[in-house]
């Protein structure tokens, strides 16, 4: 059963730092892993999307990576801002079924 | 990019009653799945919704709690029966066009049952 674990569950920076969240499958089988922005009170925001065949996703100040063989990802925020407060879920696809198994989270504080 | 609308948003329920949740999708999708999330926890997949057919339940979710609907390729229904407490949860809703892509969620409903 794929298990995935997220590292550190809450983090607080200052405005303009870059900080690099973790996210870590036990199963290295996988089909996709998507990260995921939940904000309070709201549902989840698709942030990116990476194939088991690629290595990393970019998307403006954020940066994916994906290494399958140590089932590990990582998204890098550059240049983060108040705005980047919220919680961001990782999430893993083993199959192409599409079901996804998601890690706790972490949940990220920018302080201006 | 898929926009999916959950009814209600929110709700306040009697313990003992059923609610039933909307999901509408603004495009036609393959695959859509119903998840919850339970207070300060992460998503549990409660099962795949199958288009014209019975809806696919992960261990520890059965039919009779959680009727699940999908009579077309836009549109979904979760109905959570004989409420407790302990389904006060947020129940999500979410979409993909093909395996492989991406997962697309709704806003979530928000359930407290008391």
């Amino acid at each position: 059963k794929q298990e995935v674990t997220q590292i550190p569950a809450a983090l607080s920076v200052p405005e303009g730092e870059n900080l690099v969240l973790n996210c870590s499958f036990t199963d290295s089988a996988i089909y996709n892993l998507q990260w995921f922005r939940q904000d309070p009170g709201k549902g989840l925001t698709s942030l990116l999307l990476i194939q088991s065949s690629q290595r990393e996703q970019t998307s403006g100040r954020l940066n994916a990576s994906l290494d399958k063989s140590s089932g590990r990802s990582t998204l890098y925020i550059a240049a983060s801002q108040p705005g980047d407060s919220a919680t961001y879920l990782c999430a893993v696809s083993d199959t192409n079924a599409g079901k996804s198994t998601f890690g706790d989270g972490t949940t990220l504080t920018v302080k201006p | 990019s898929a926009v999916i609308s959950q009814k209600p948003s929110r709700d306040i329920c009697q313990r003992g009653t059923s609610l039933t949740i909307q999901c509408q999708v603004d495009s036609q999708v393959t695959m859509m799945f119903w998840y919850r999330q339970q207070p300060g926890q992460s998503l549990t997949l409660i099962a795949t919704a199958n288009q014209g057919s019975e809806a696919t339940y992960e261990s520890g979710f059965v039919i009779d709690k959680f009727p699940i609907s999908r009579p077309n390729l836009t549109f979904s229904t979760l109905t959570v029966s004989n409420m407790s407490p302990e389904d006060s949860s947020i129940y999500l809703c979410s979409a993909s066009g093909t395996a492989g892509n991406t997962i697309y969620f709704g806003e979530g409903s928000w359930l407290t049952v008391v």
